[in-house]
């Protein structure tokens, strides 16, 4: 069935360096992929998405370019700050309507000064 | 920035006991959705819920659940008699439907059955 798989954290950085988390997906057709954003006891925030093959997604300085031939959607900033540390969650739609997003299970960044 | 609003944000029931999470979509969104988030680990699918039917439902949203949109704007969760693996966070989600695919989420409902 369609999935998605992301790298497990924690990960843990220094403020200013750079971030990829790595997402990868399992879908029939072309689905629609996503970034969301969790912060402390807080809801989720659409971060970015991207409908179709290599549409790069962005927002706040993170990217993330959709690439069909790998099937993977990493999310990358160059410049991490501290009010970065948050969970973050890859979602795919499946091609067609409206379908419910199917989440990874989500990466924790710790962003230390 | 239009949001989705959901109460309260903070629910603690006995077992056993009936509860409602209510939701109050973005107001021209067509598409509605819960998801539950137990604590730590990843966003489940509940179901979701269009031209005021549900259009998709997962296998945890079992008879003990139902939705409703009694009103037009509010869209509400109802667990019959809540068992303590239904402590989690809820939340509410809407789309437009309009070539539009950002699904907005609310702050959510933390759920403790005691």
């Amino acid at each position: 069935g369609d999935s998605v798989t992301q790298m497990e954290g924690p990960v843990t950085l220094s403020e200013e360096a750079f971030l990829t988390i790595n997402c990868t997906y399992t879908a029939t057709g072309y689905p629609s992929l996503f970034w969301y954003v969790q912060y402390p006891g807080e809801g989720l925030q659409l971060l970015l998405k991207a409908t179709k093959a290599d549409d790069k997604g962005s927002n706040k300085g993170f990217e993330a370019t959709y690439r069909k031939e790998t099937t993977s959607f990493h999310l990358e900033k160059g410049s991490v700050q501290v009010s970065d540390s948050a969970v973050y969650f890859c979602a795919l739609k499946v091609a067609g309507g409206y379908n419910k997003l199917i989440f990874g299970a989500g990466t924790r960044l710790a962003v230390h000064p | 920035e239009p949001e989705v609003t959901q109460t309260p944000s903070h629910q603690v029931t006995q077992m056993g006991q009936e509860v409602i999470l209510r939701c109050v979509p973005i107001s021209n969104h067509l598409y509605f959705y819960w998801y539950r988030q137990i604590l730590g680990q990843k966003v489940e699918f509940l179901v979701s819920f269009y031209n005021n039917e549900i259009s998709e439902k997962s296998e945890i949203f079992d008879d003990q659940f139902s939705v409703e949109r009694p009103d037009g704007s509010n869209f509400t969760l109802k667990i019959r008699s809540t068992k303590l693996e239904d402590s989690a966070m809820y939340f509410c989600a809407s789309v437009s439907g309009q070539g539009n695919y950002g699904y907005t989420f609310g702050s959510g409902t933390r759920l403790t059955v005691v």
